[in-house]
């Protein structure tokens, strides 16, 4: 079973802060690594999904960046908003990719007025 | 509106029954997951079909069972084998089954056994 991790926790934040956070996973043998938004009462979404080495993609006030070579990627939210508010969840895909996800076991984010 | 349905929401069953959870999907992707989670732990991969007709056991499939008849259906039984069963549980789908593929969730169902 792969080893995904995610730190911190949990982490709380004032509103118009910015954060980030990181997810380590192998890195042999990588494919692919996914950022998932889970806000209370609804289903995860997909942020973003990153494939090359160096990838650096952005949704609005949400960014991540990729290393494969040493194994980890980083979230960052910039002016954190109370809709912020949610667990971010990373997933590794292996080489070949058709063999489902592993997750991390999140990261649970708390944004304070 | 395509998506993912999960149901029922809740379900209670007690223990020695087998139990059927239902997932559709309107997304015509071919690929769909079974995910189990509970507390303190992330995501654990059940099942996965890459096609009809066609699954392959994830991380835990000990205790459970599914079908994929149909490309919009993947129904996921937990039997009385399964020795923990109660859990929250999350269908997903992707377009394909490569791993560059976002997965798409339901809203999920949270199994209890008495």
């Amino acid at each position: 079973i792969l080893n995904v991790e995610q730190s911190p926790q949990s982490l709380h934040v004032q509103e118009g802060d910015s954060t980030n956070f990181t997810c380590s996973f192998p890195s042999s043998n990588f494919y692919a690594l996914h950022w998932y938004r889970w806000e209370t009462a609804k289903s995860p979404e997909a942020l973003f999904v990153m494939t090359l080495n160096g990838d650096e993609k952005k949704k609005g006030r949400i960014s991540a960046t990729l290393n494969t070579k040493e194994g980890y990627s980083y979230l960052y939210i910039k002016g954190s908003q109370p809709e912020d508010s949610a667990t971010y969840l990373c997933a590794f895909s292996p080489g070949g990719g058709a063999d489902g996800l592993t997750f991390g076991k999140g990261t649970h984010l708390i944004i304070q007025p | 509106d395509g998506g993912i349905t999960q149901s029922p929401k809740y379900l209670f069953r007690k223990e020695g029954q087998n139990v059927t959870l239902s997932c559709e999907q309107n997304l015509n992707h071919d690929a769909m997951y079974w995910y189990r989670q509970d507390p303190g732990q992330g995501l654990r991969l059940i099942y996965y079909s890459q096609i009809v007709n066609d699954f392959q056991k994830g991380d835990i499939a000990e205790g459970y069972s599914v079908s994929r008849e149909k490309k919009e259906s993947f129904p996921l039984t937990v039997t009385s084998a399964q020795k923990n069963p109660t859990a929250f549980y999350l269908c997903a789908s992707s377009i394909s089954d490569r791993g560059n593929s976002p997965l798409h969730f339901g809203n999920g169902t949270r199994l209890t056994v008495t």
